[in-house]
């Protein structure tokens, strides 16, 4: 199946600085990437949808200014917490579905640990 | 709005035990749905993939049903095994591309030796 790689898969900043979370897909273009958050305990809450050279669309409740995604390129999306707070600690996952497939299936990178202290 | 919904949110099961996991779907123009599996701290596994016009997919020991109609899909373990023990998601897709997946609360399975 076809590869999604998520770095770092942990990281610890502290409150107020800015933490990069990289997806990659390794073996497949991938035109559109889904970020999602989970909580513990809880399932996955889709972020945004990040549109290769395009802006990316964020769900209802989600703070583009504090949630930068760029997707730069076609094997390539990036998440930026902006002034990170304790509160946004949590576990980010990207996906992405491979281009030139009918099946629809979404692929999911390994998650990002982010812990703000 | 799609909402899933997975019943029992928590079940514990001896070894050797059959299953079923329950999901279900509010709207049922779907395109697919997933199932997964998560380990505690851990990313997705993807476990069965069905696509709309499909009943039922299996791999191994799992079976998972899909009633489209009826906005219903089951997950069928069987003969449970310790190493099933984890958070097993239900996920349905509306379109083909440039669409999320839309995730249930999951059912966290515990099987007992």
């Amino acid at each position: 199946g076809a590869v999604v790689s998520q770095h770092p898969s942990r990281v610890i900043c502290k409150s107020g600085t800015s933490v990069k979370i990289e997806c990659r897909s390794l073996d497949f273009q991938a035109t559109t990437m889904f970020w999602y958050r989970q909580f513990p305990k809880q399932s996955l809450m889709l972020m945004a949808t990040s549109n290769e050279g395009s802006k990316a669309t964020y769900e209802q409740g989600v703070e583009k200014d504090k949630f930068l995604i760029n997707h730069a390129s076609l094997t390539l999306s990036t998440l930026t917490v902006t002034s990170a707070h304790p509160e946004d600690s949590s576990f980010y996952i990207c996906s992405a579905g491979a281009g030139g497939m009918d099946t629809g299936e979404l692929f999911f990178g390994e998650g990002s640990r982010l812990t703000v202290l | 709005k799609q909402e899933v919904t997975q019943i029992p949110a928590a079940l514990s099961v001896p070894e050797g035990e059959n299953l079923v996991l329950n999901c279900s779907f509010t709207d049922s123009a779907i395109y697919n749905l997933q199932w997964f599996r998560q380990d505690p701290g851990k990313g997705l596994t993807s476990l069965l993939l069905i696509q709309s016009s499909q009943r039922e997919q299996t791999s191994g020991r799992l079976n998972a049903s899909l009633d489209k109609s009826s906005g219903r899909s089951t997950l069928y373990i069987a003969a449970s095994q310790p190493g099933d023990s984890a958070t097993y998601l239900c996920a349905v897709k509306r379109g083909q591309a440039g669409t999320a997946l839309i995730f249930g609360k999951g059912t966290t399975l515990s099987v007992s030796s």
